[in-house]
């Protein structure tokens, strides 16, 4: 079946520029994450969404960054203005619930920012 | 604040080995703990899920173990074999926040 799809795969951008990034989740999974892996760091936690929801937003960088879901599917994260800094792979993952469940893992799309 | 940490970061044994990579996390509450895969340039999937009041699951060749109190998991991988060469990552998931704390991960090969 299909599972978690997100585009593009890489984007390369000048620095100052906007950027989308588009998470498609699993069919009839209500949660949905997004994280960042940058090059020697980690995983960072960015945000959740359960259903169209995003109640904690403190996990965002800076308020450069921001994200949405509609009709509990779809989620699209945004970064305007972006920074060196923003250069990493940002990773999405969908389950069929906050707890309990295991997370599904996209792709990611590798951002370069020059 | 919790931290996550993963022993050894690298790790090359020959095939057919059984091996054990460890993870451990400073705060006992949390709500689950999972083992990851991740190969390189791809996501990452999810092998085990083992819940706070469990001390292990199995799947297939591979096992984890709990111990919550000492902040220690453990994934064992029996026969190892090239295929299994990733990295493996080890999170913790806090229901307090619905947020996975994620280990640096242990890069395993497996030399055929």
């Amino acid at each position: 079946g299909a599972g978690v799809s997100q585009s593009p795969s890489n984007k390369v951008t000048e620095k100052g520029k906007d950027v989308e990034l588009r998470c498609d989740p699993i069919s009839g999974h209500t949660a949905l994450y997004w994280y960042r892996q940058s090059l020697g760091q980690g995983l960072e936690f960015l945000i959740y969404f359960q259903g169209n929801s995003a109640p904690d937003k403190s996990g965002l960088p800076s308020d450069r960054f921001s994200a949405e879901r509609t009709g509990g599917s779809v989620s699209t994260l945004t970064i305007q203005r972006t920074q060196q800094e923003d250069s990493a792979v940002y990773l999405c993952a969908s389950s069929l619930a906050l707890v309990d469940q295991p997370q599904h893992f996209g792709d990611g799309t590798r951002l370069s920012i020059l | 604040k919790q931290e996550v940490t993963q022993i050894p970061a690298a790790l090359s044994v020959p095939e057919g080995e059984n091996l054990v990579l460890n993870c451990s996390f400073t705060d006992s509450a949390i709500y689950n703990l999972q083992w990851f895969r991740q190969d390189p340039g791809k996501g990452l999937t999810s092998l085990l899920l083992i819940q706070s009041s469990q001390r292990e699951q199995t799947s297939g060749r591979l096992n984890a173990s709990l111990d919550k109190s000492s902040g220690r998991s453990t994934l064992y991988i029996a026969a190892s074999q090239p295929g299994d060469s990733a990295t493996y990552l080890c999170a913790v998931f806090l229901d307090s926040n619905y947020q996975l704390i994620w280990g640096a991960g242990t890069k395993l090969i497996i030399k055929p």
